[in-house]
């Protein structure tokens, strides 16, 4: 398997424009988990699905963020509008049951300028 | 509320010492402990997940250890090389309901050839 794949890598955007990140997960894996990296913060748990629906969100900051996971290989994350402060490191992880180990993407560095 | 700690931020040892990372954690209710290692620019790998019942995991040159009571587990490398060089994270997944992963900040630890 290729591993948890995220796109697009690096995603430079102008404060207020729409900002799209996507994630295929490993095939098999039933969670997905999106994740926001910065330094000052650390990692923190956005959202995860289980079987494509969505269980637990209460980490995603604000309205302006949402998440999707149309089918069992392919999640998004969305930021409307983005802000500078929305400049982080997001990863996507999966996992085949909820305790096992995470498997994460390479992630996306986003700079909203 | 679990909080973990992983002191110190940053380490740096010459080639071929051999080392002990740590983590600490204030709930012992914890379902299980990762040690993740991440390098610059890329996602996280696991390195060794310890189930609350085990004391120690062991793989190749990496041994975690567990001790719930005391709230602390430590991470032992032995004859450390530069390709060990990487930013390593513990996570602690607790043991209610939510077992949702609580991450340390890291240790960023530099091999000096």
């Amino acid at each position: 398997d290729a591993g948890v794949i995220q796109s697009p890598r690096h995603e430079v955007t102008e404060m207020g424009q729409e900002v799209t990140l996507r994630c295929k997960p490993i095939s098999g894996h039933d969670y997905l988990f999106w994740y926001r990296q910065t330094m000052m913060r650390g990692l923190e748990l956005l959202i995860y699905f289980n079987n494509n629906v969505p269980i637990d969100d209460s980490g995603m900051p604000e309205d302006r963020f949402s998440a999707k996971m149309p089918n069992a290989s392919f999640s998004t994350l969305k930021i409307q509008p983005s802000e500078p402060r929305d400049s982080a490191v997001y990863f996507c992880a999966s996992s085949s049951d909820r305790v096992d180990t995470q498997y994460f993407g390479p992630g996306t560095r986003l700079t909203v300028l | 509320k679990q909080e973990v700690t992983q002191i110190p931020a940053a380490l740096s040892v010459p080639e071929g010492e051999n080392l002990v990372l740590n983590c600490s954690f204030t709930d012992s209710a914890i379902y299980n402990l990762q040690w993740f290692r991440q390098d610059p620019g890329k996602g996280l790998t696991s390195l060794l997940l310890i189930q609350s019942s085990q004391r120690e995991q062991t793989s190749g040159r990496l041994n975690a250890s567990l001790d719930k009571s005391s709230g602390r587990s430590t991470l032992y490398i032995a004859a450390s090389q530069p390709g060990d060089s990487a930013t390593y994270l513990c996570a602690v997944r607790g043991g209610d309901s939510n077992y949702q992963l609580i991450w340390g900040a890291g240790t960023k630890l530099i091999i000096k050839p």
